[in-house]
C-alpha cells in the first residue's frame, strides 16, 4: 500500500517569512495530492491540492509543487501570519477526490509574532 | 447547507465494551468515508460507503463494521475494544459520481473515543 512520510514534524517561522513543508509518496499510481489544515481541538479542512498532471499550483499566499518522478510534493506559505498557526497534513490518493486518502503525520507550525 | 456532524462528540468505554458512532453526511453528499486519527498522527482511512454499500477498507480488523442508511448518514462500529482504539474517529462525506470521485472531501469534527 501506499505509505507517505512528512518533513518536518515540527516548524517555527517567524510572522512573515515562509513555510515549506515537504511529503514523500510511494504508490507512483498515485495521482492526487492534497494539504490539510488542522487547527487544534478542529476538523482537518482542506486548504489546496494538486493532481499529477499539473507541477505546481498556487493560491494567494500558498502553493504546492509536485516531482512525479522524485515522488515527492512541497506545501509553500509565503508571508506567514499568526492564523496559519496549526497542524498540516499532506496526503496522496490514486483517484483525484478519491476518498481513500494515505495521509501523512503531521507538521505543527508555529508561527512567531 | 449543513455541514457533517458526528456524535456523540466525546466518549469513554472499556476495553471489550462495544460502541457505535454516527455521522450525519453534508447536504448531498452520498459517499462516506471513516477515518481513525491517533494521537499526534495522521488520519488513517477506516473504510468508505457510497450509497449504502461498503466501498474500500483499510487496514482494520473485522471487529470494525459499518452501515450506511439510504440518507447516506453512517455509522461506525467497534467491537471489542482494545486500548490502542482510543483516537478520533473522523467521518468524512463528499460527492460520488458513479465510479468517478469527486469533489472536496468535507470531515466533521469527530468522536473521540477514550478505552480504559
Amino acid at each position: 500500500g501506499e505509505n507517505v512520510e512528512q518533513h518536518p514534524s515540527t516548524l517555527s517561522v517567524q510572522e512573515g517569512d515562509s513555510a515549506v513543508i515537504k511529503c514523500t509518496y510511494s504508490d507512483s499510481a498515485s495521482n492526487y495530492f492534497p494539504w490539510y489544515k488542522q487547527e487544534l481541538g478542529k476538523r482537518p479542512q482542506l486548504i489546496i491540492d494538486i493532481r499529477s498532471n499539473v507541477g505546481e499550483k498556487k493560491d494567494q499566499r500558498i502553493a504546492v509543487t509536485l516531482n512525479k518522478t522524485a515522488k515527492h510534493f512541497s506545501l509553500h506559505i509565503t508571508e506567514t501570519q499568526p492564523e496559519d498557526s496549526a497542524v498540516y497534513f499532506c496526503a496522496a490518493s490514486r483517484d483525484f477526490g478519491n476518498e481513500k486518502l494515505t495521509f501523512g503525520t503531521g507538521t505543527r507550525l508555529t508561527i512567531i509574532p | 447547507e449543513t455541514g457533517v456532524t458526528q456524535s456523540p462528540t466525546h466518549l469513554i468505554k472499556t476495553r471489550g465494551q462495544q460502541v457505535t458512532l454516527r455521522c450525519s453526511s453534508q447536504s448531498g453528499h452520498n459517499t462516506v468515508s471513516w477515518y481513525q486519527q491517533a494521537l499526534g498522527q495522521g488520519p488513517q482511512f477506516i473504510f468508505q460507503y457510497y450509497r449504502e454499500e461498503e466501498n474500500g477498507r483499510g487496514n482494520f480488523p473485522p471487529r470494525f463494521s459499518g452501515l450506511q442508511f439510504p440518507n447516506y448518514s453512517s455509522e461506525l462500529n467497534v467491537n471489542a475494544l482494545e486500548l490502542d482504539d482510543s483516537a478520533l474517529y473522523l467521518c468524512a462525506s463528499s460527492l460520488g459520481q458513479g465510479s468517478v470521485f469527486a469533489g472536496e472531501l468535507f470531515f466533521g469534527e469527530g468522536s473521540r473515543l477514550t478505552v480504559l
